[in-house]
């Protein structure tokens, strides 16, 4: 399974763009790549996946240059609520379809 | 929909005992997962199932066991509990199709053993 680095922790104010880039220099040509947003005490939640170029959402976009060798996951006009720990995975194909999920980023969203 | 629901919410286990953590979904979702995540980390897969009555081992498989007898269902069973798992444990499902990667999240499992 392609490994994924991404930074421990972010700190940002409400109000601001925040991107954070996740690295995954041996991904395949069928993985795809997914984001998984966990606030404490609670499960892990979709937010957004991606093969190449940009997707966007209602809740954020991704962007994912041509080579597929790093990703970078956009939360425009961060709030409070945003805190979290945000997980950049990548996935094999469908029929395996296990994640392995890194220590992910810690973002910290500030008045 | 209730979506991915887990008991109990809370336990505490002495070192030995068994135990069953249950895993329920009403989306109809042919793949199932248990996870376990360590303070302060990223989780970890433990089982996993791509339907009823397929089952297979994820990354940290040892000391549990687990069955899919139906596809609402997929429980995970502590054999003899030890104090390496205390942890939070997730359920998991989504759609097996392909490159569709949303997994739903249970709510968790708060494991104690003493």
């Amino acid at each position: 399974l392609a490994k994924t680095t991404q930074p421990i922790s972010m700190d940002s104010y409400e109000g601001q763009e925040v991107n954070i880039t996740c690295s995954h220099n041996n991904i395949a040509t069928n993985d795809y790549i997914t984001w998984y947003q966990q606030f404490p005490s609670q499960g892990p939640r979709f937010i957004i996946q991606g093969y190449k170029t940009k997707v966007t959402n209602e809740v954020a976009s991704l962007f994912i240059p041509a080579d597929r060798k790093s990703s970078t996951l956009s939360l425009p006009r961060v709030s409070l609520s945003d805190t979290a720990v945000y997980y950049c995975l990548v996935a094999m194909d469908n029929y395996g379809q296990n994640f392995v999920f890194g220590p992910g980023t810690r973002l910290s969203v500030l008045p | 929909n209730a979506g991915v629901t887990q008991t109990p919410k809370f336990q505490v286990l002495k070192t030995g005992q068994s135990m069953t953590l249950q895993c329920a979904q009403d989306m109809n979702h042919e793949y199932m997962s248990w996870y376990r995540q360590d303070p302060g980390m990223g989780l970890r897969l433990i089982h996993y199932s791509v339907g009823a009555g397929i089952t297979d081992q994820g990354e940290v498989p040892n000391g549990y066991n687990v069955s899919r007898s139906t596809t609402e269902d997929f429980p995970l069973r502590l054999l003899s509990a030890a104090p390496s798992q205390t942890s939070v444990y997730f359920c998991a499902s989504s759609f097996h199709r392909d490159y569709s990667y949303e997994q739903y999240f249970g709510p968790g499992t708060r494991l104690t053993v003493t």
